[in-house]
């Protein structure tokens, strides 16, 4: 079965400052799919890759799907207060894009 | 554009008491649908795949009779947590997929959740 690792577990960062958010599969992804969850409440969908070297941007929020399409990486620019909350990777390892296999998560805080 | 709507959004219930959880998708059909668990501070966990007009697909380890499905219509599937205790207690997510060709999209929904405690 497929296994989603993300790291860091958590993050604490200072407003203003830049940060990375790694997702690294067991297999090769059909897609990988990027989710912002704050506590208690649904998913808030953020990106999707596809394409082996992929990159897509939204705000200050860019996302990667390396070539081999086992790893994305998130990456946030110039954090805000309001980018807090849980990230999460969903691996479509079926190629039908529906049933997601989720990463363990990261917990964002960014502080004043 | 295409929604996934979850009911209720919070219930609390007595121990040993069944709750039904609803997931509509509003604006397609959806012939299956995804029940997911997220234990507090934890990922998300597939439990089940909801197929319309037949049996659901049930992840390794979870109970069918502890978590009846039912996908009785192209735009509802239920999940009914039987004889609750405080260990269900959880947030159920459920998603759908808004199925391309004939208009549809190919995005994939997810509900806004349930978060049900057992006393």
């Amino acid at each position: 079965s497929q296994e989603l690792e993300q790291s860091p577990q958590s993050l604490i960062v200072q407003e203003g400052k830049n940060l990375t958010i790694n997702c690294t599969s067991s297999k090769t992804l059909y897609g990988l799919y990027w989710y912002k969850q704050k506590y208690g409440e649904g998913l808030i969908f953020l990106m999707m890759l596809q394409k082996g070297g992929e990159e897509k941007s939204h705000e200050k929020i860019t996302a990667k799907l390396d070539e081999k399409k086992q790893q994305s990486s998130l990456h946030i620019t110039a954090s805000q207060p309001s980018h807090a909350g849980i990230y999460l990777c969903g691996a479509d390892g079926t190629g039908t894009a529906s049933k997601l296999t989720f990463g363990t998560g990261t917990r964002l805080q960014v502080t004043l | 554009g295409a929604v996934v709507s979850q009911h209720p959004s919070r219930v609390i219930c007595k121990s040993g008491t069944s709750v039904k959880i609803e997931c509509r998708s509003l604006d397609f059909q959806a012939t299956t649908m995804f029940w997911y668990r997220q234990f507090p501070k934890q990922s998300l966990m597939l439990m089940a795949t909801s197929n319309e007009g037949s049996k659901a697909t049930y992840e390794q380890g979870v109970e069918k009779d502890k978590f009846l499905i039912n996908h009785a219509s192209l735009t509802l599937s239920t999940l009914t947590v039987t004889s609750a205790h405080p260990e269900d207690s959880s947030f159920y997510i459920c998603s759908a997929r808004d199925p391309p060709g004939s208009g549809g999209t190919g995005e994939l929904f997810f509900g806004e959740g349930s978060r049900l405690t057992v006393l």
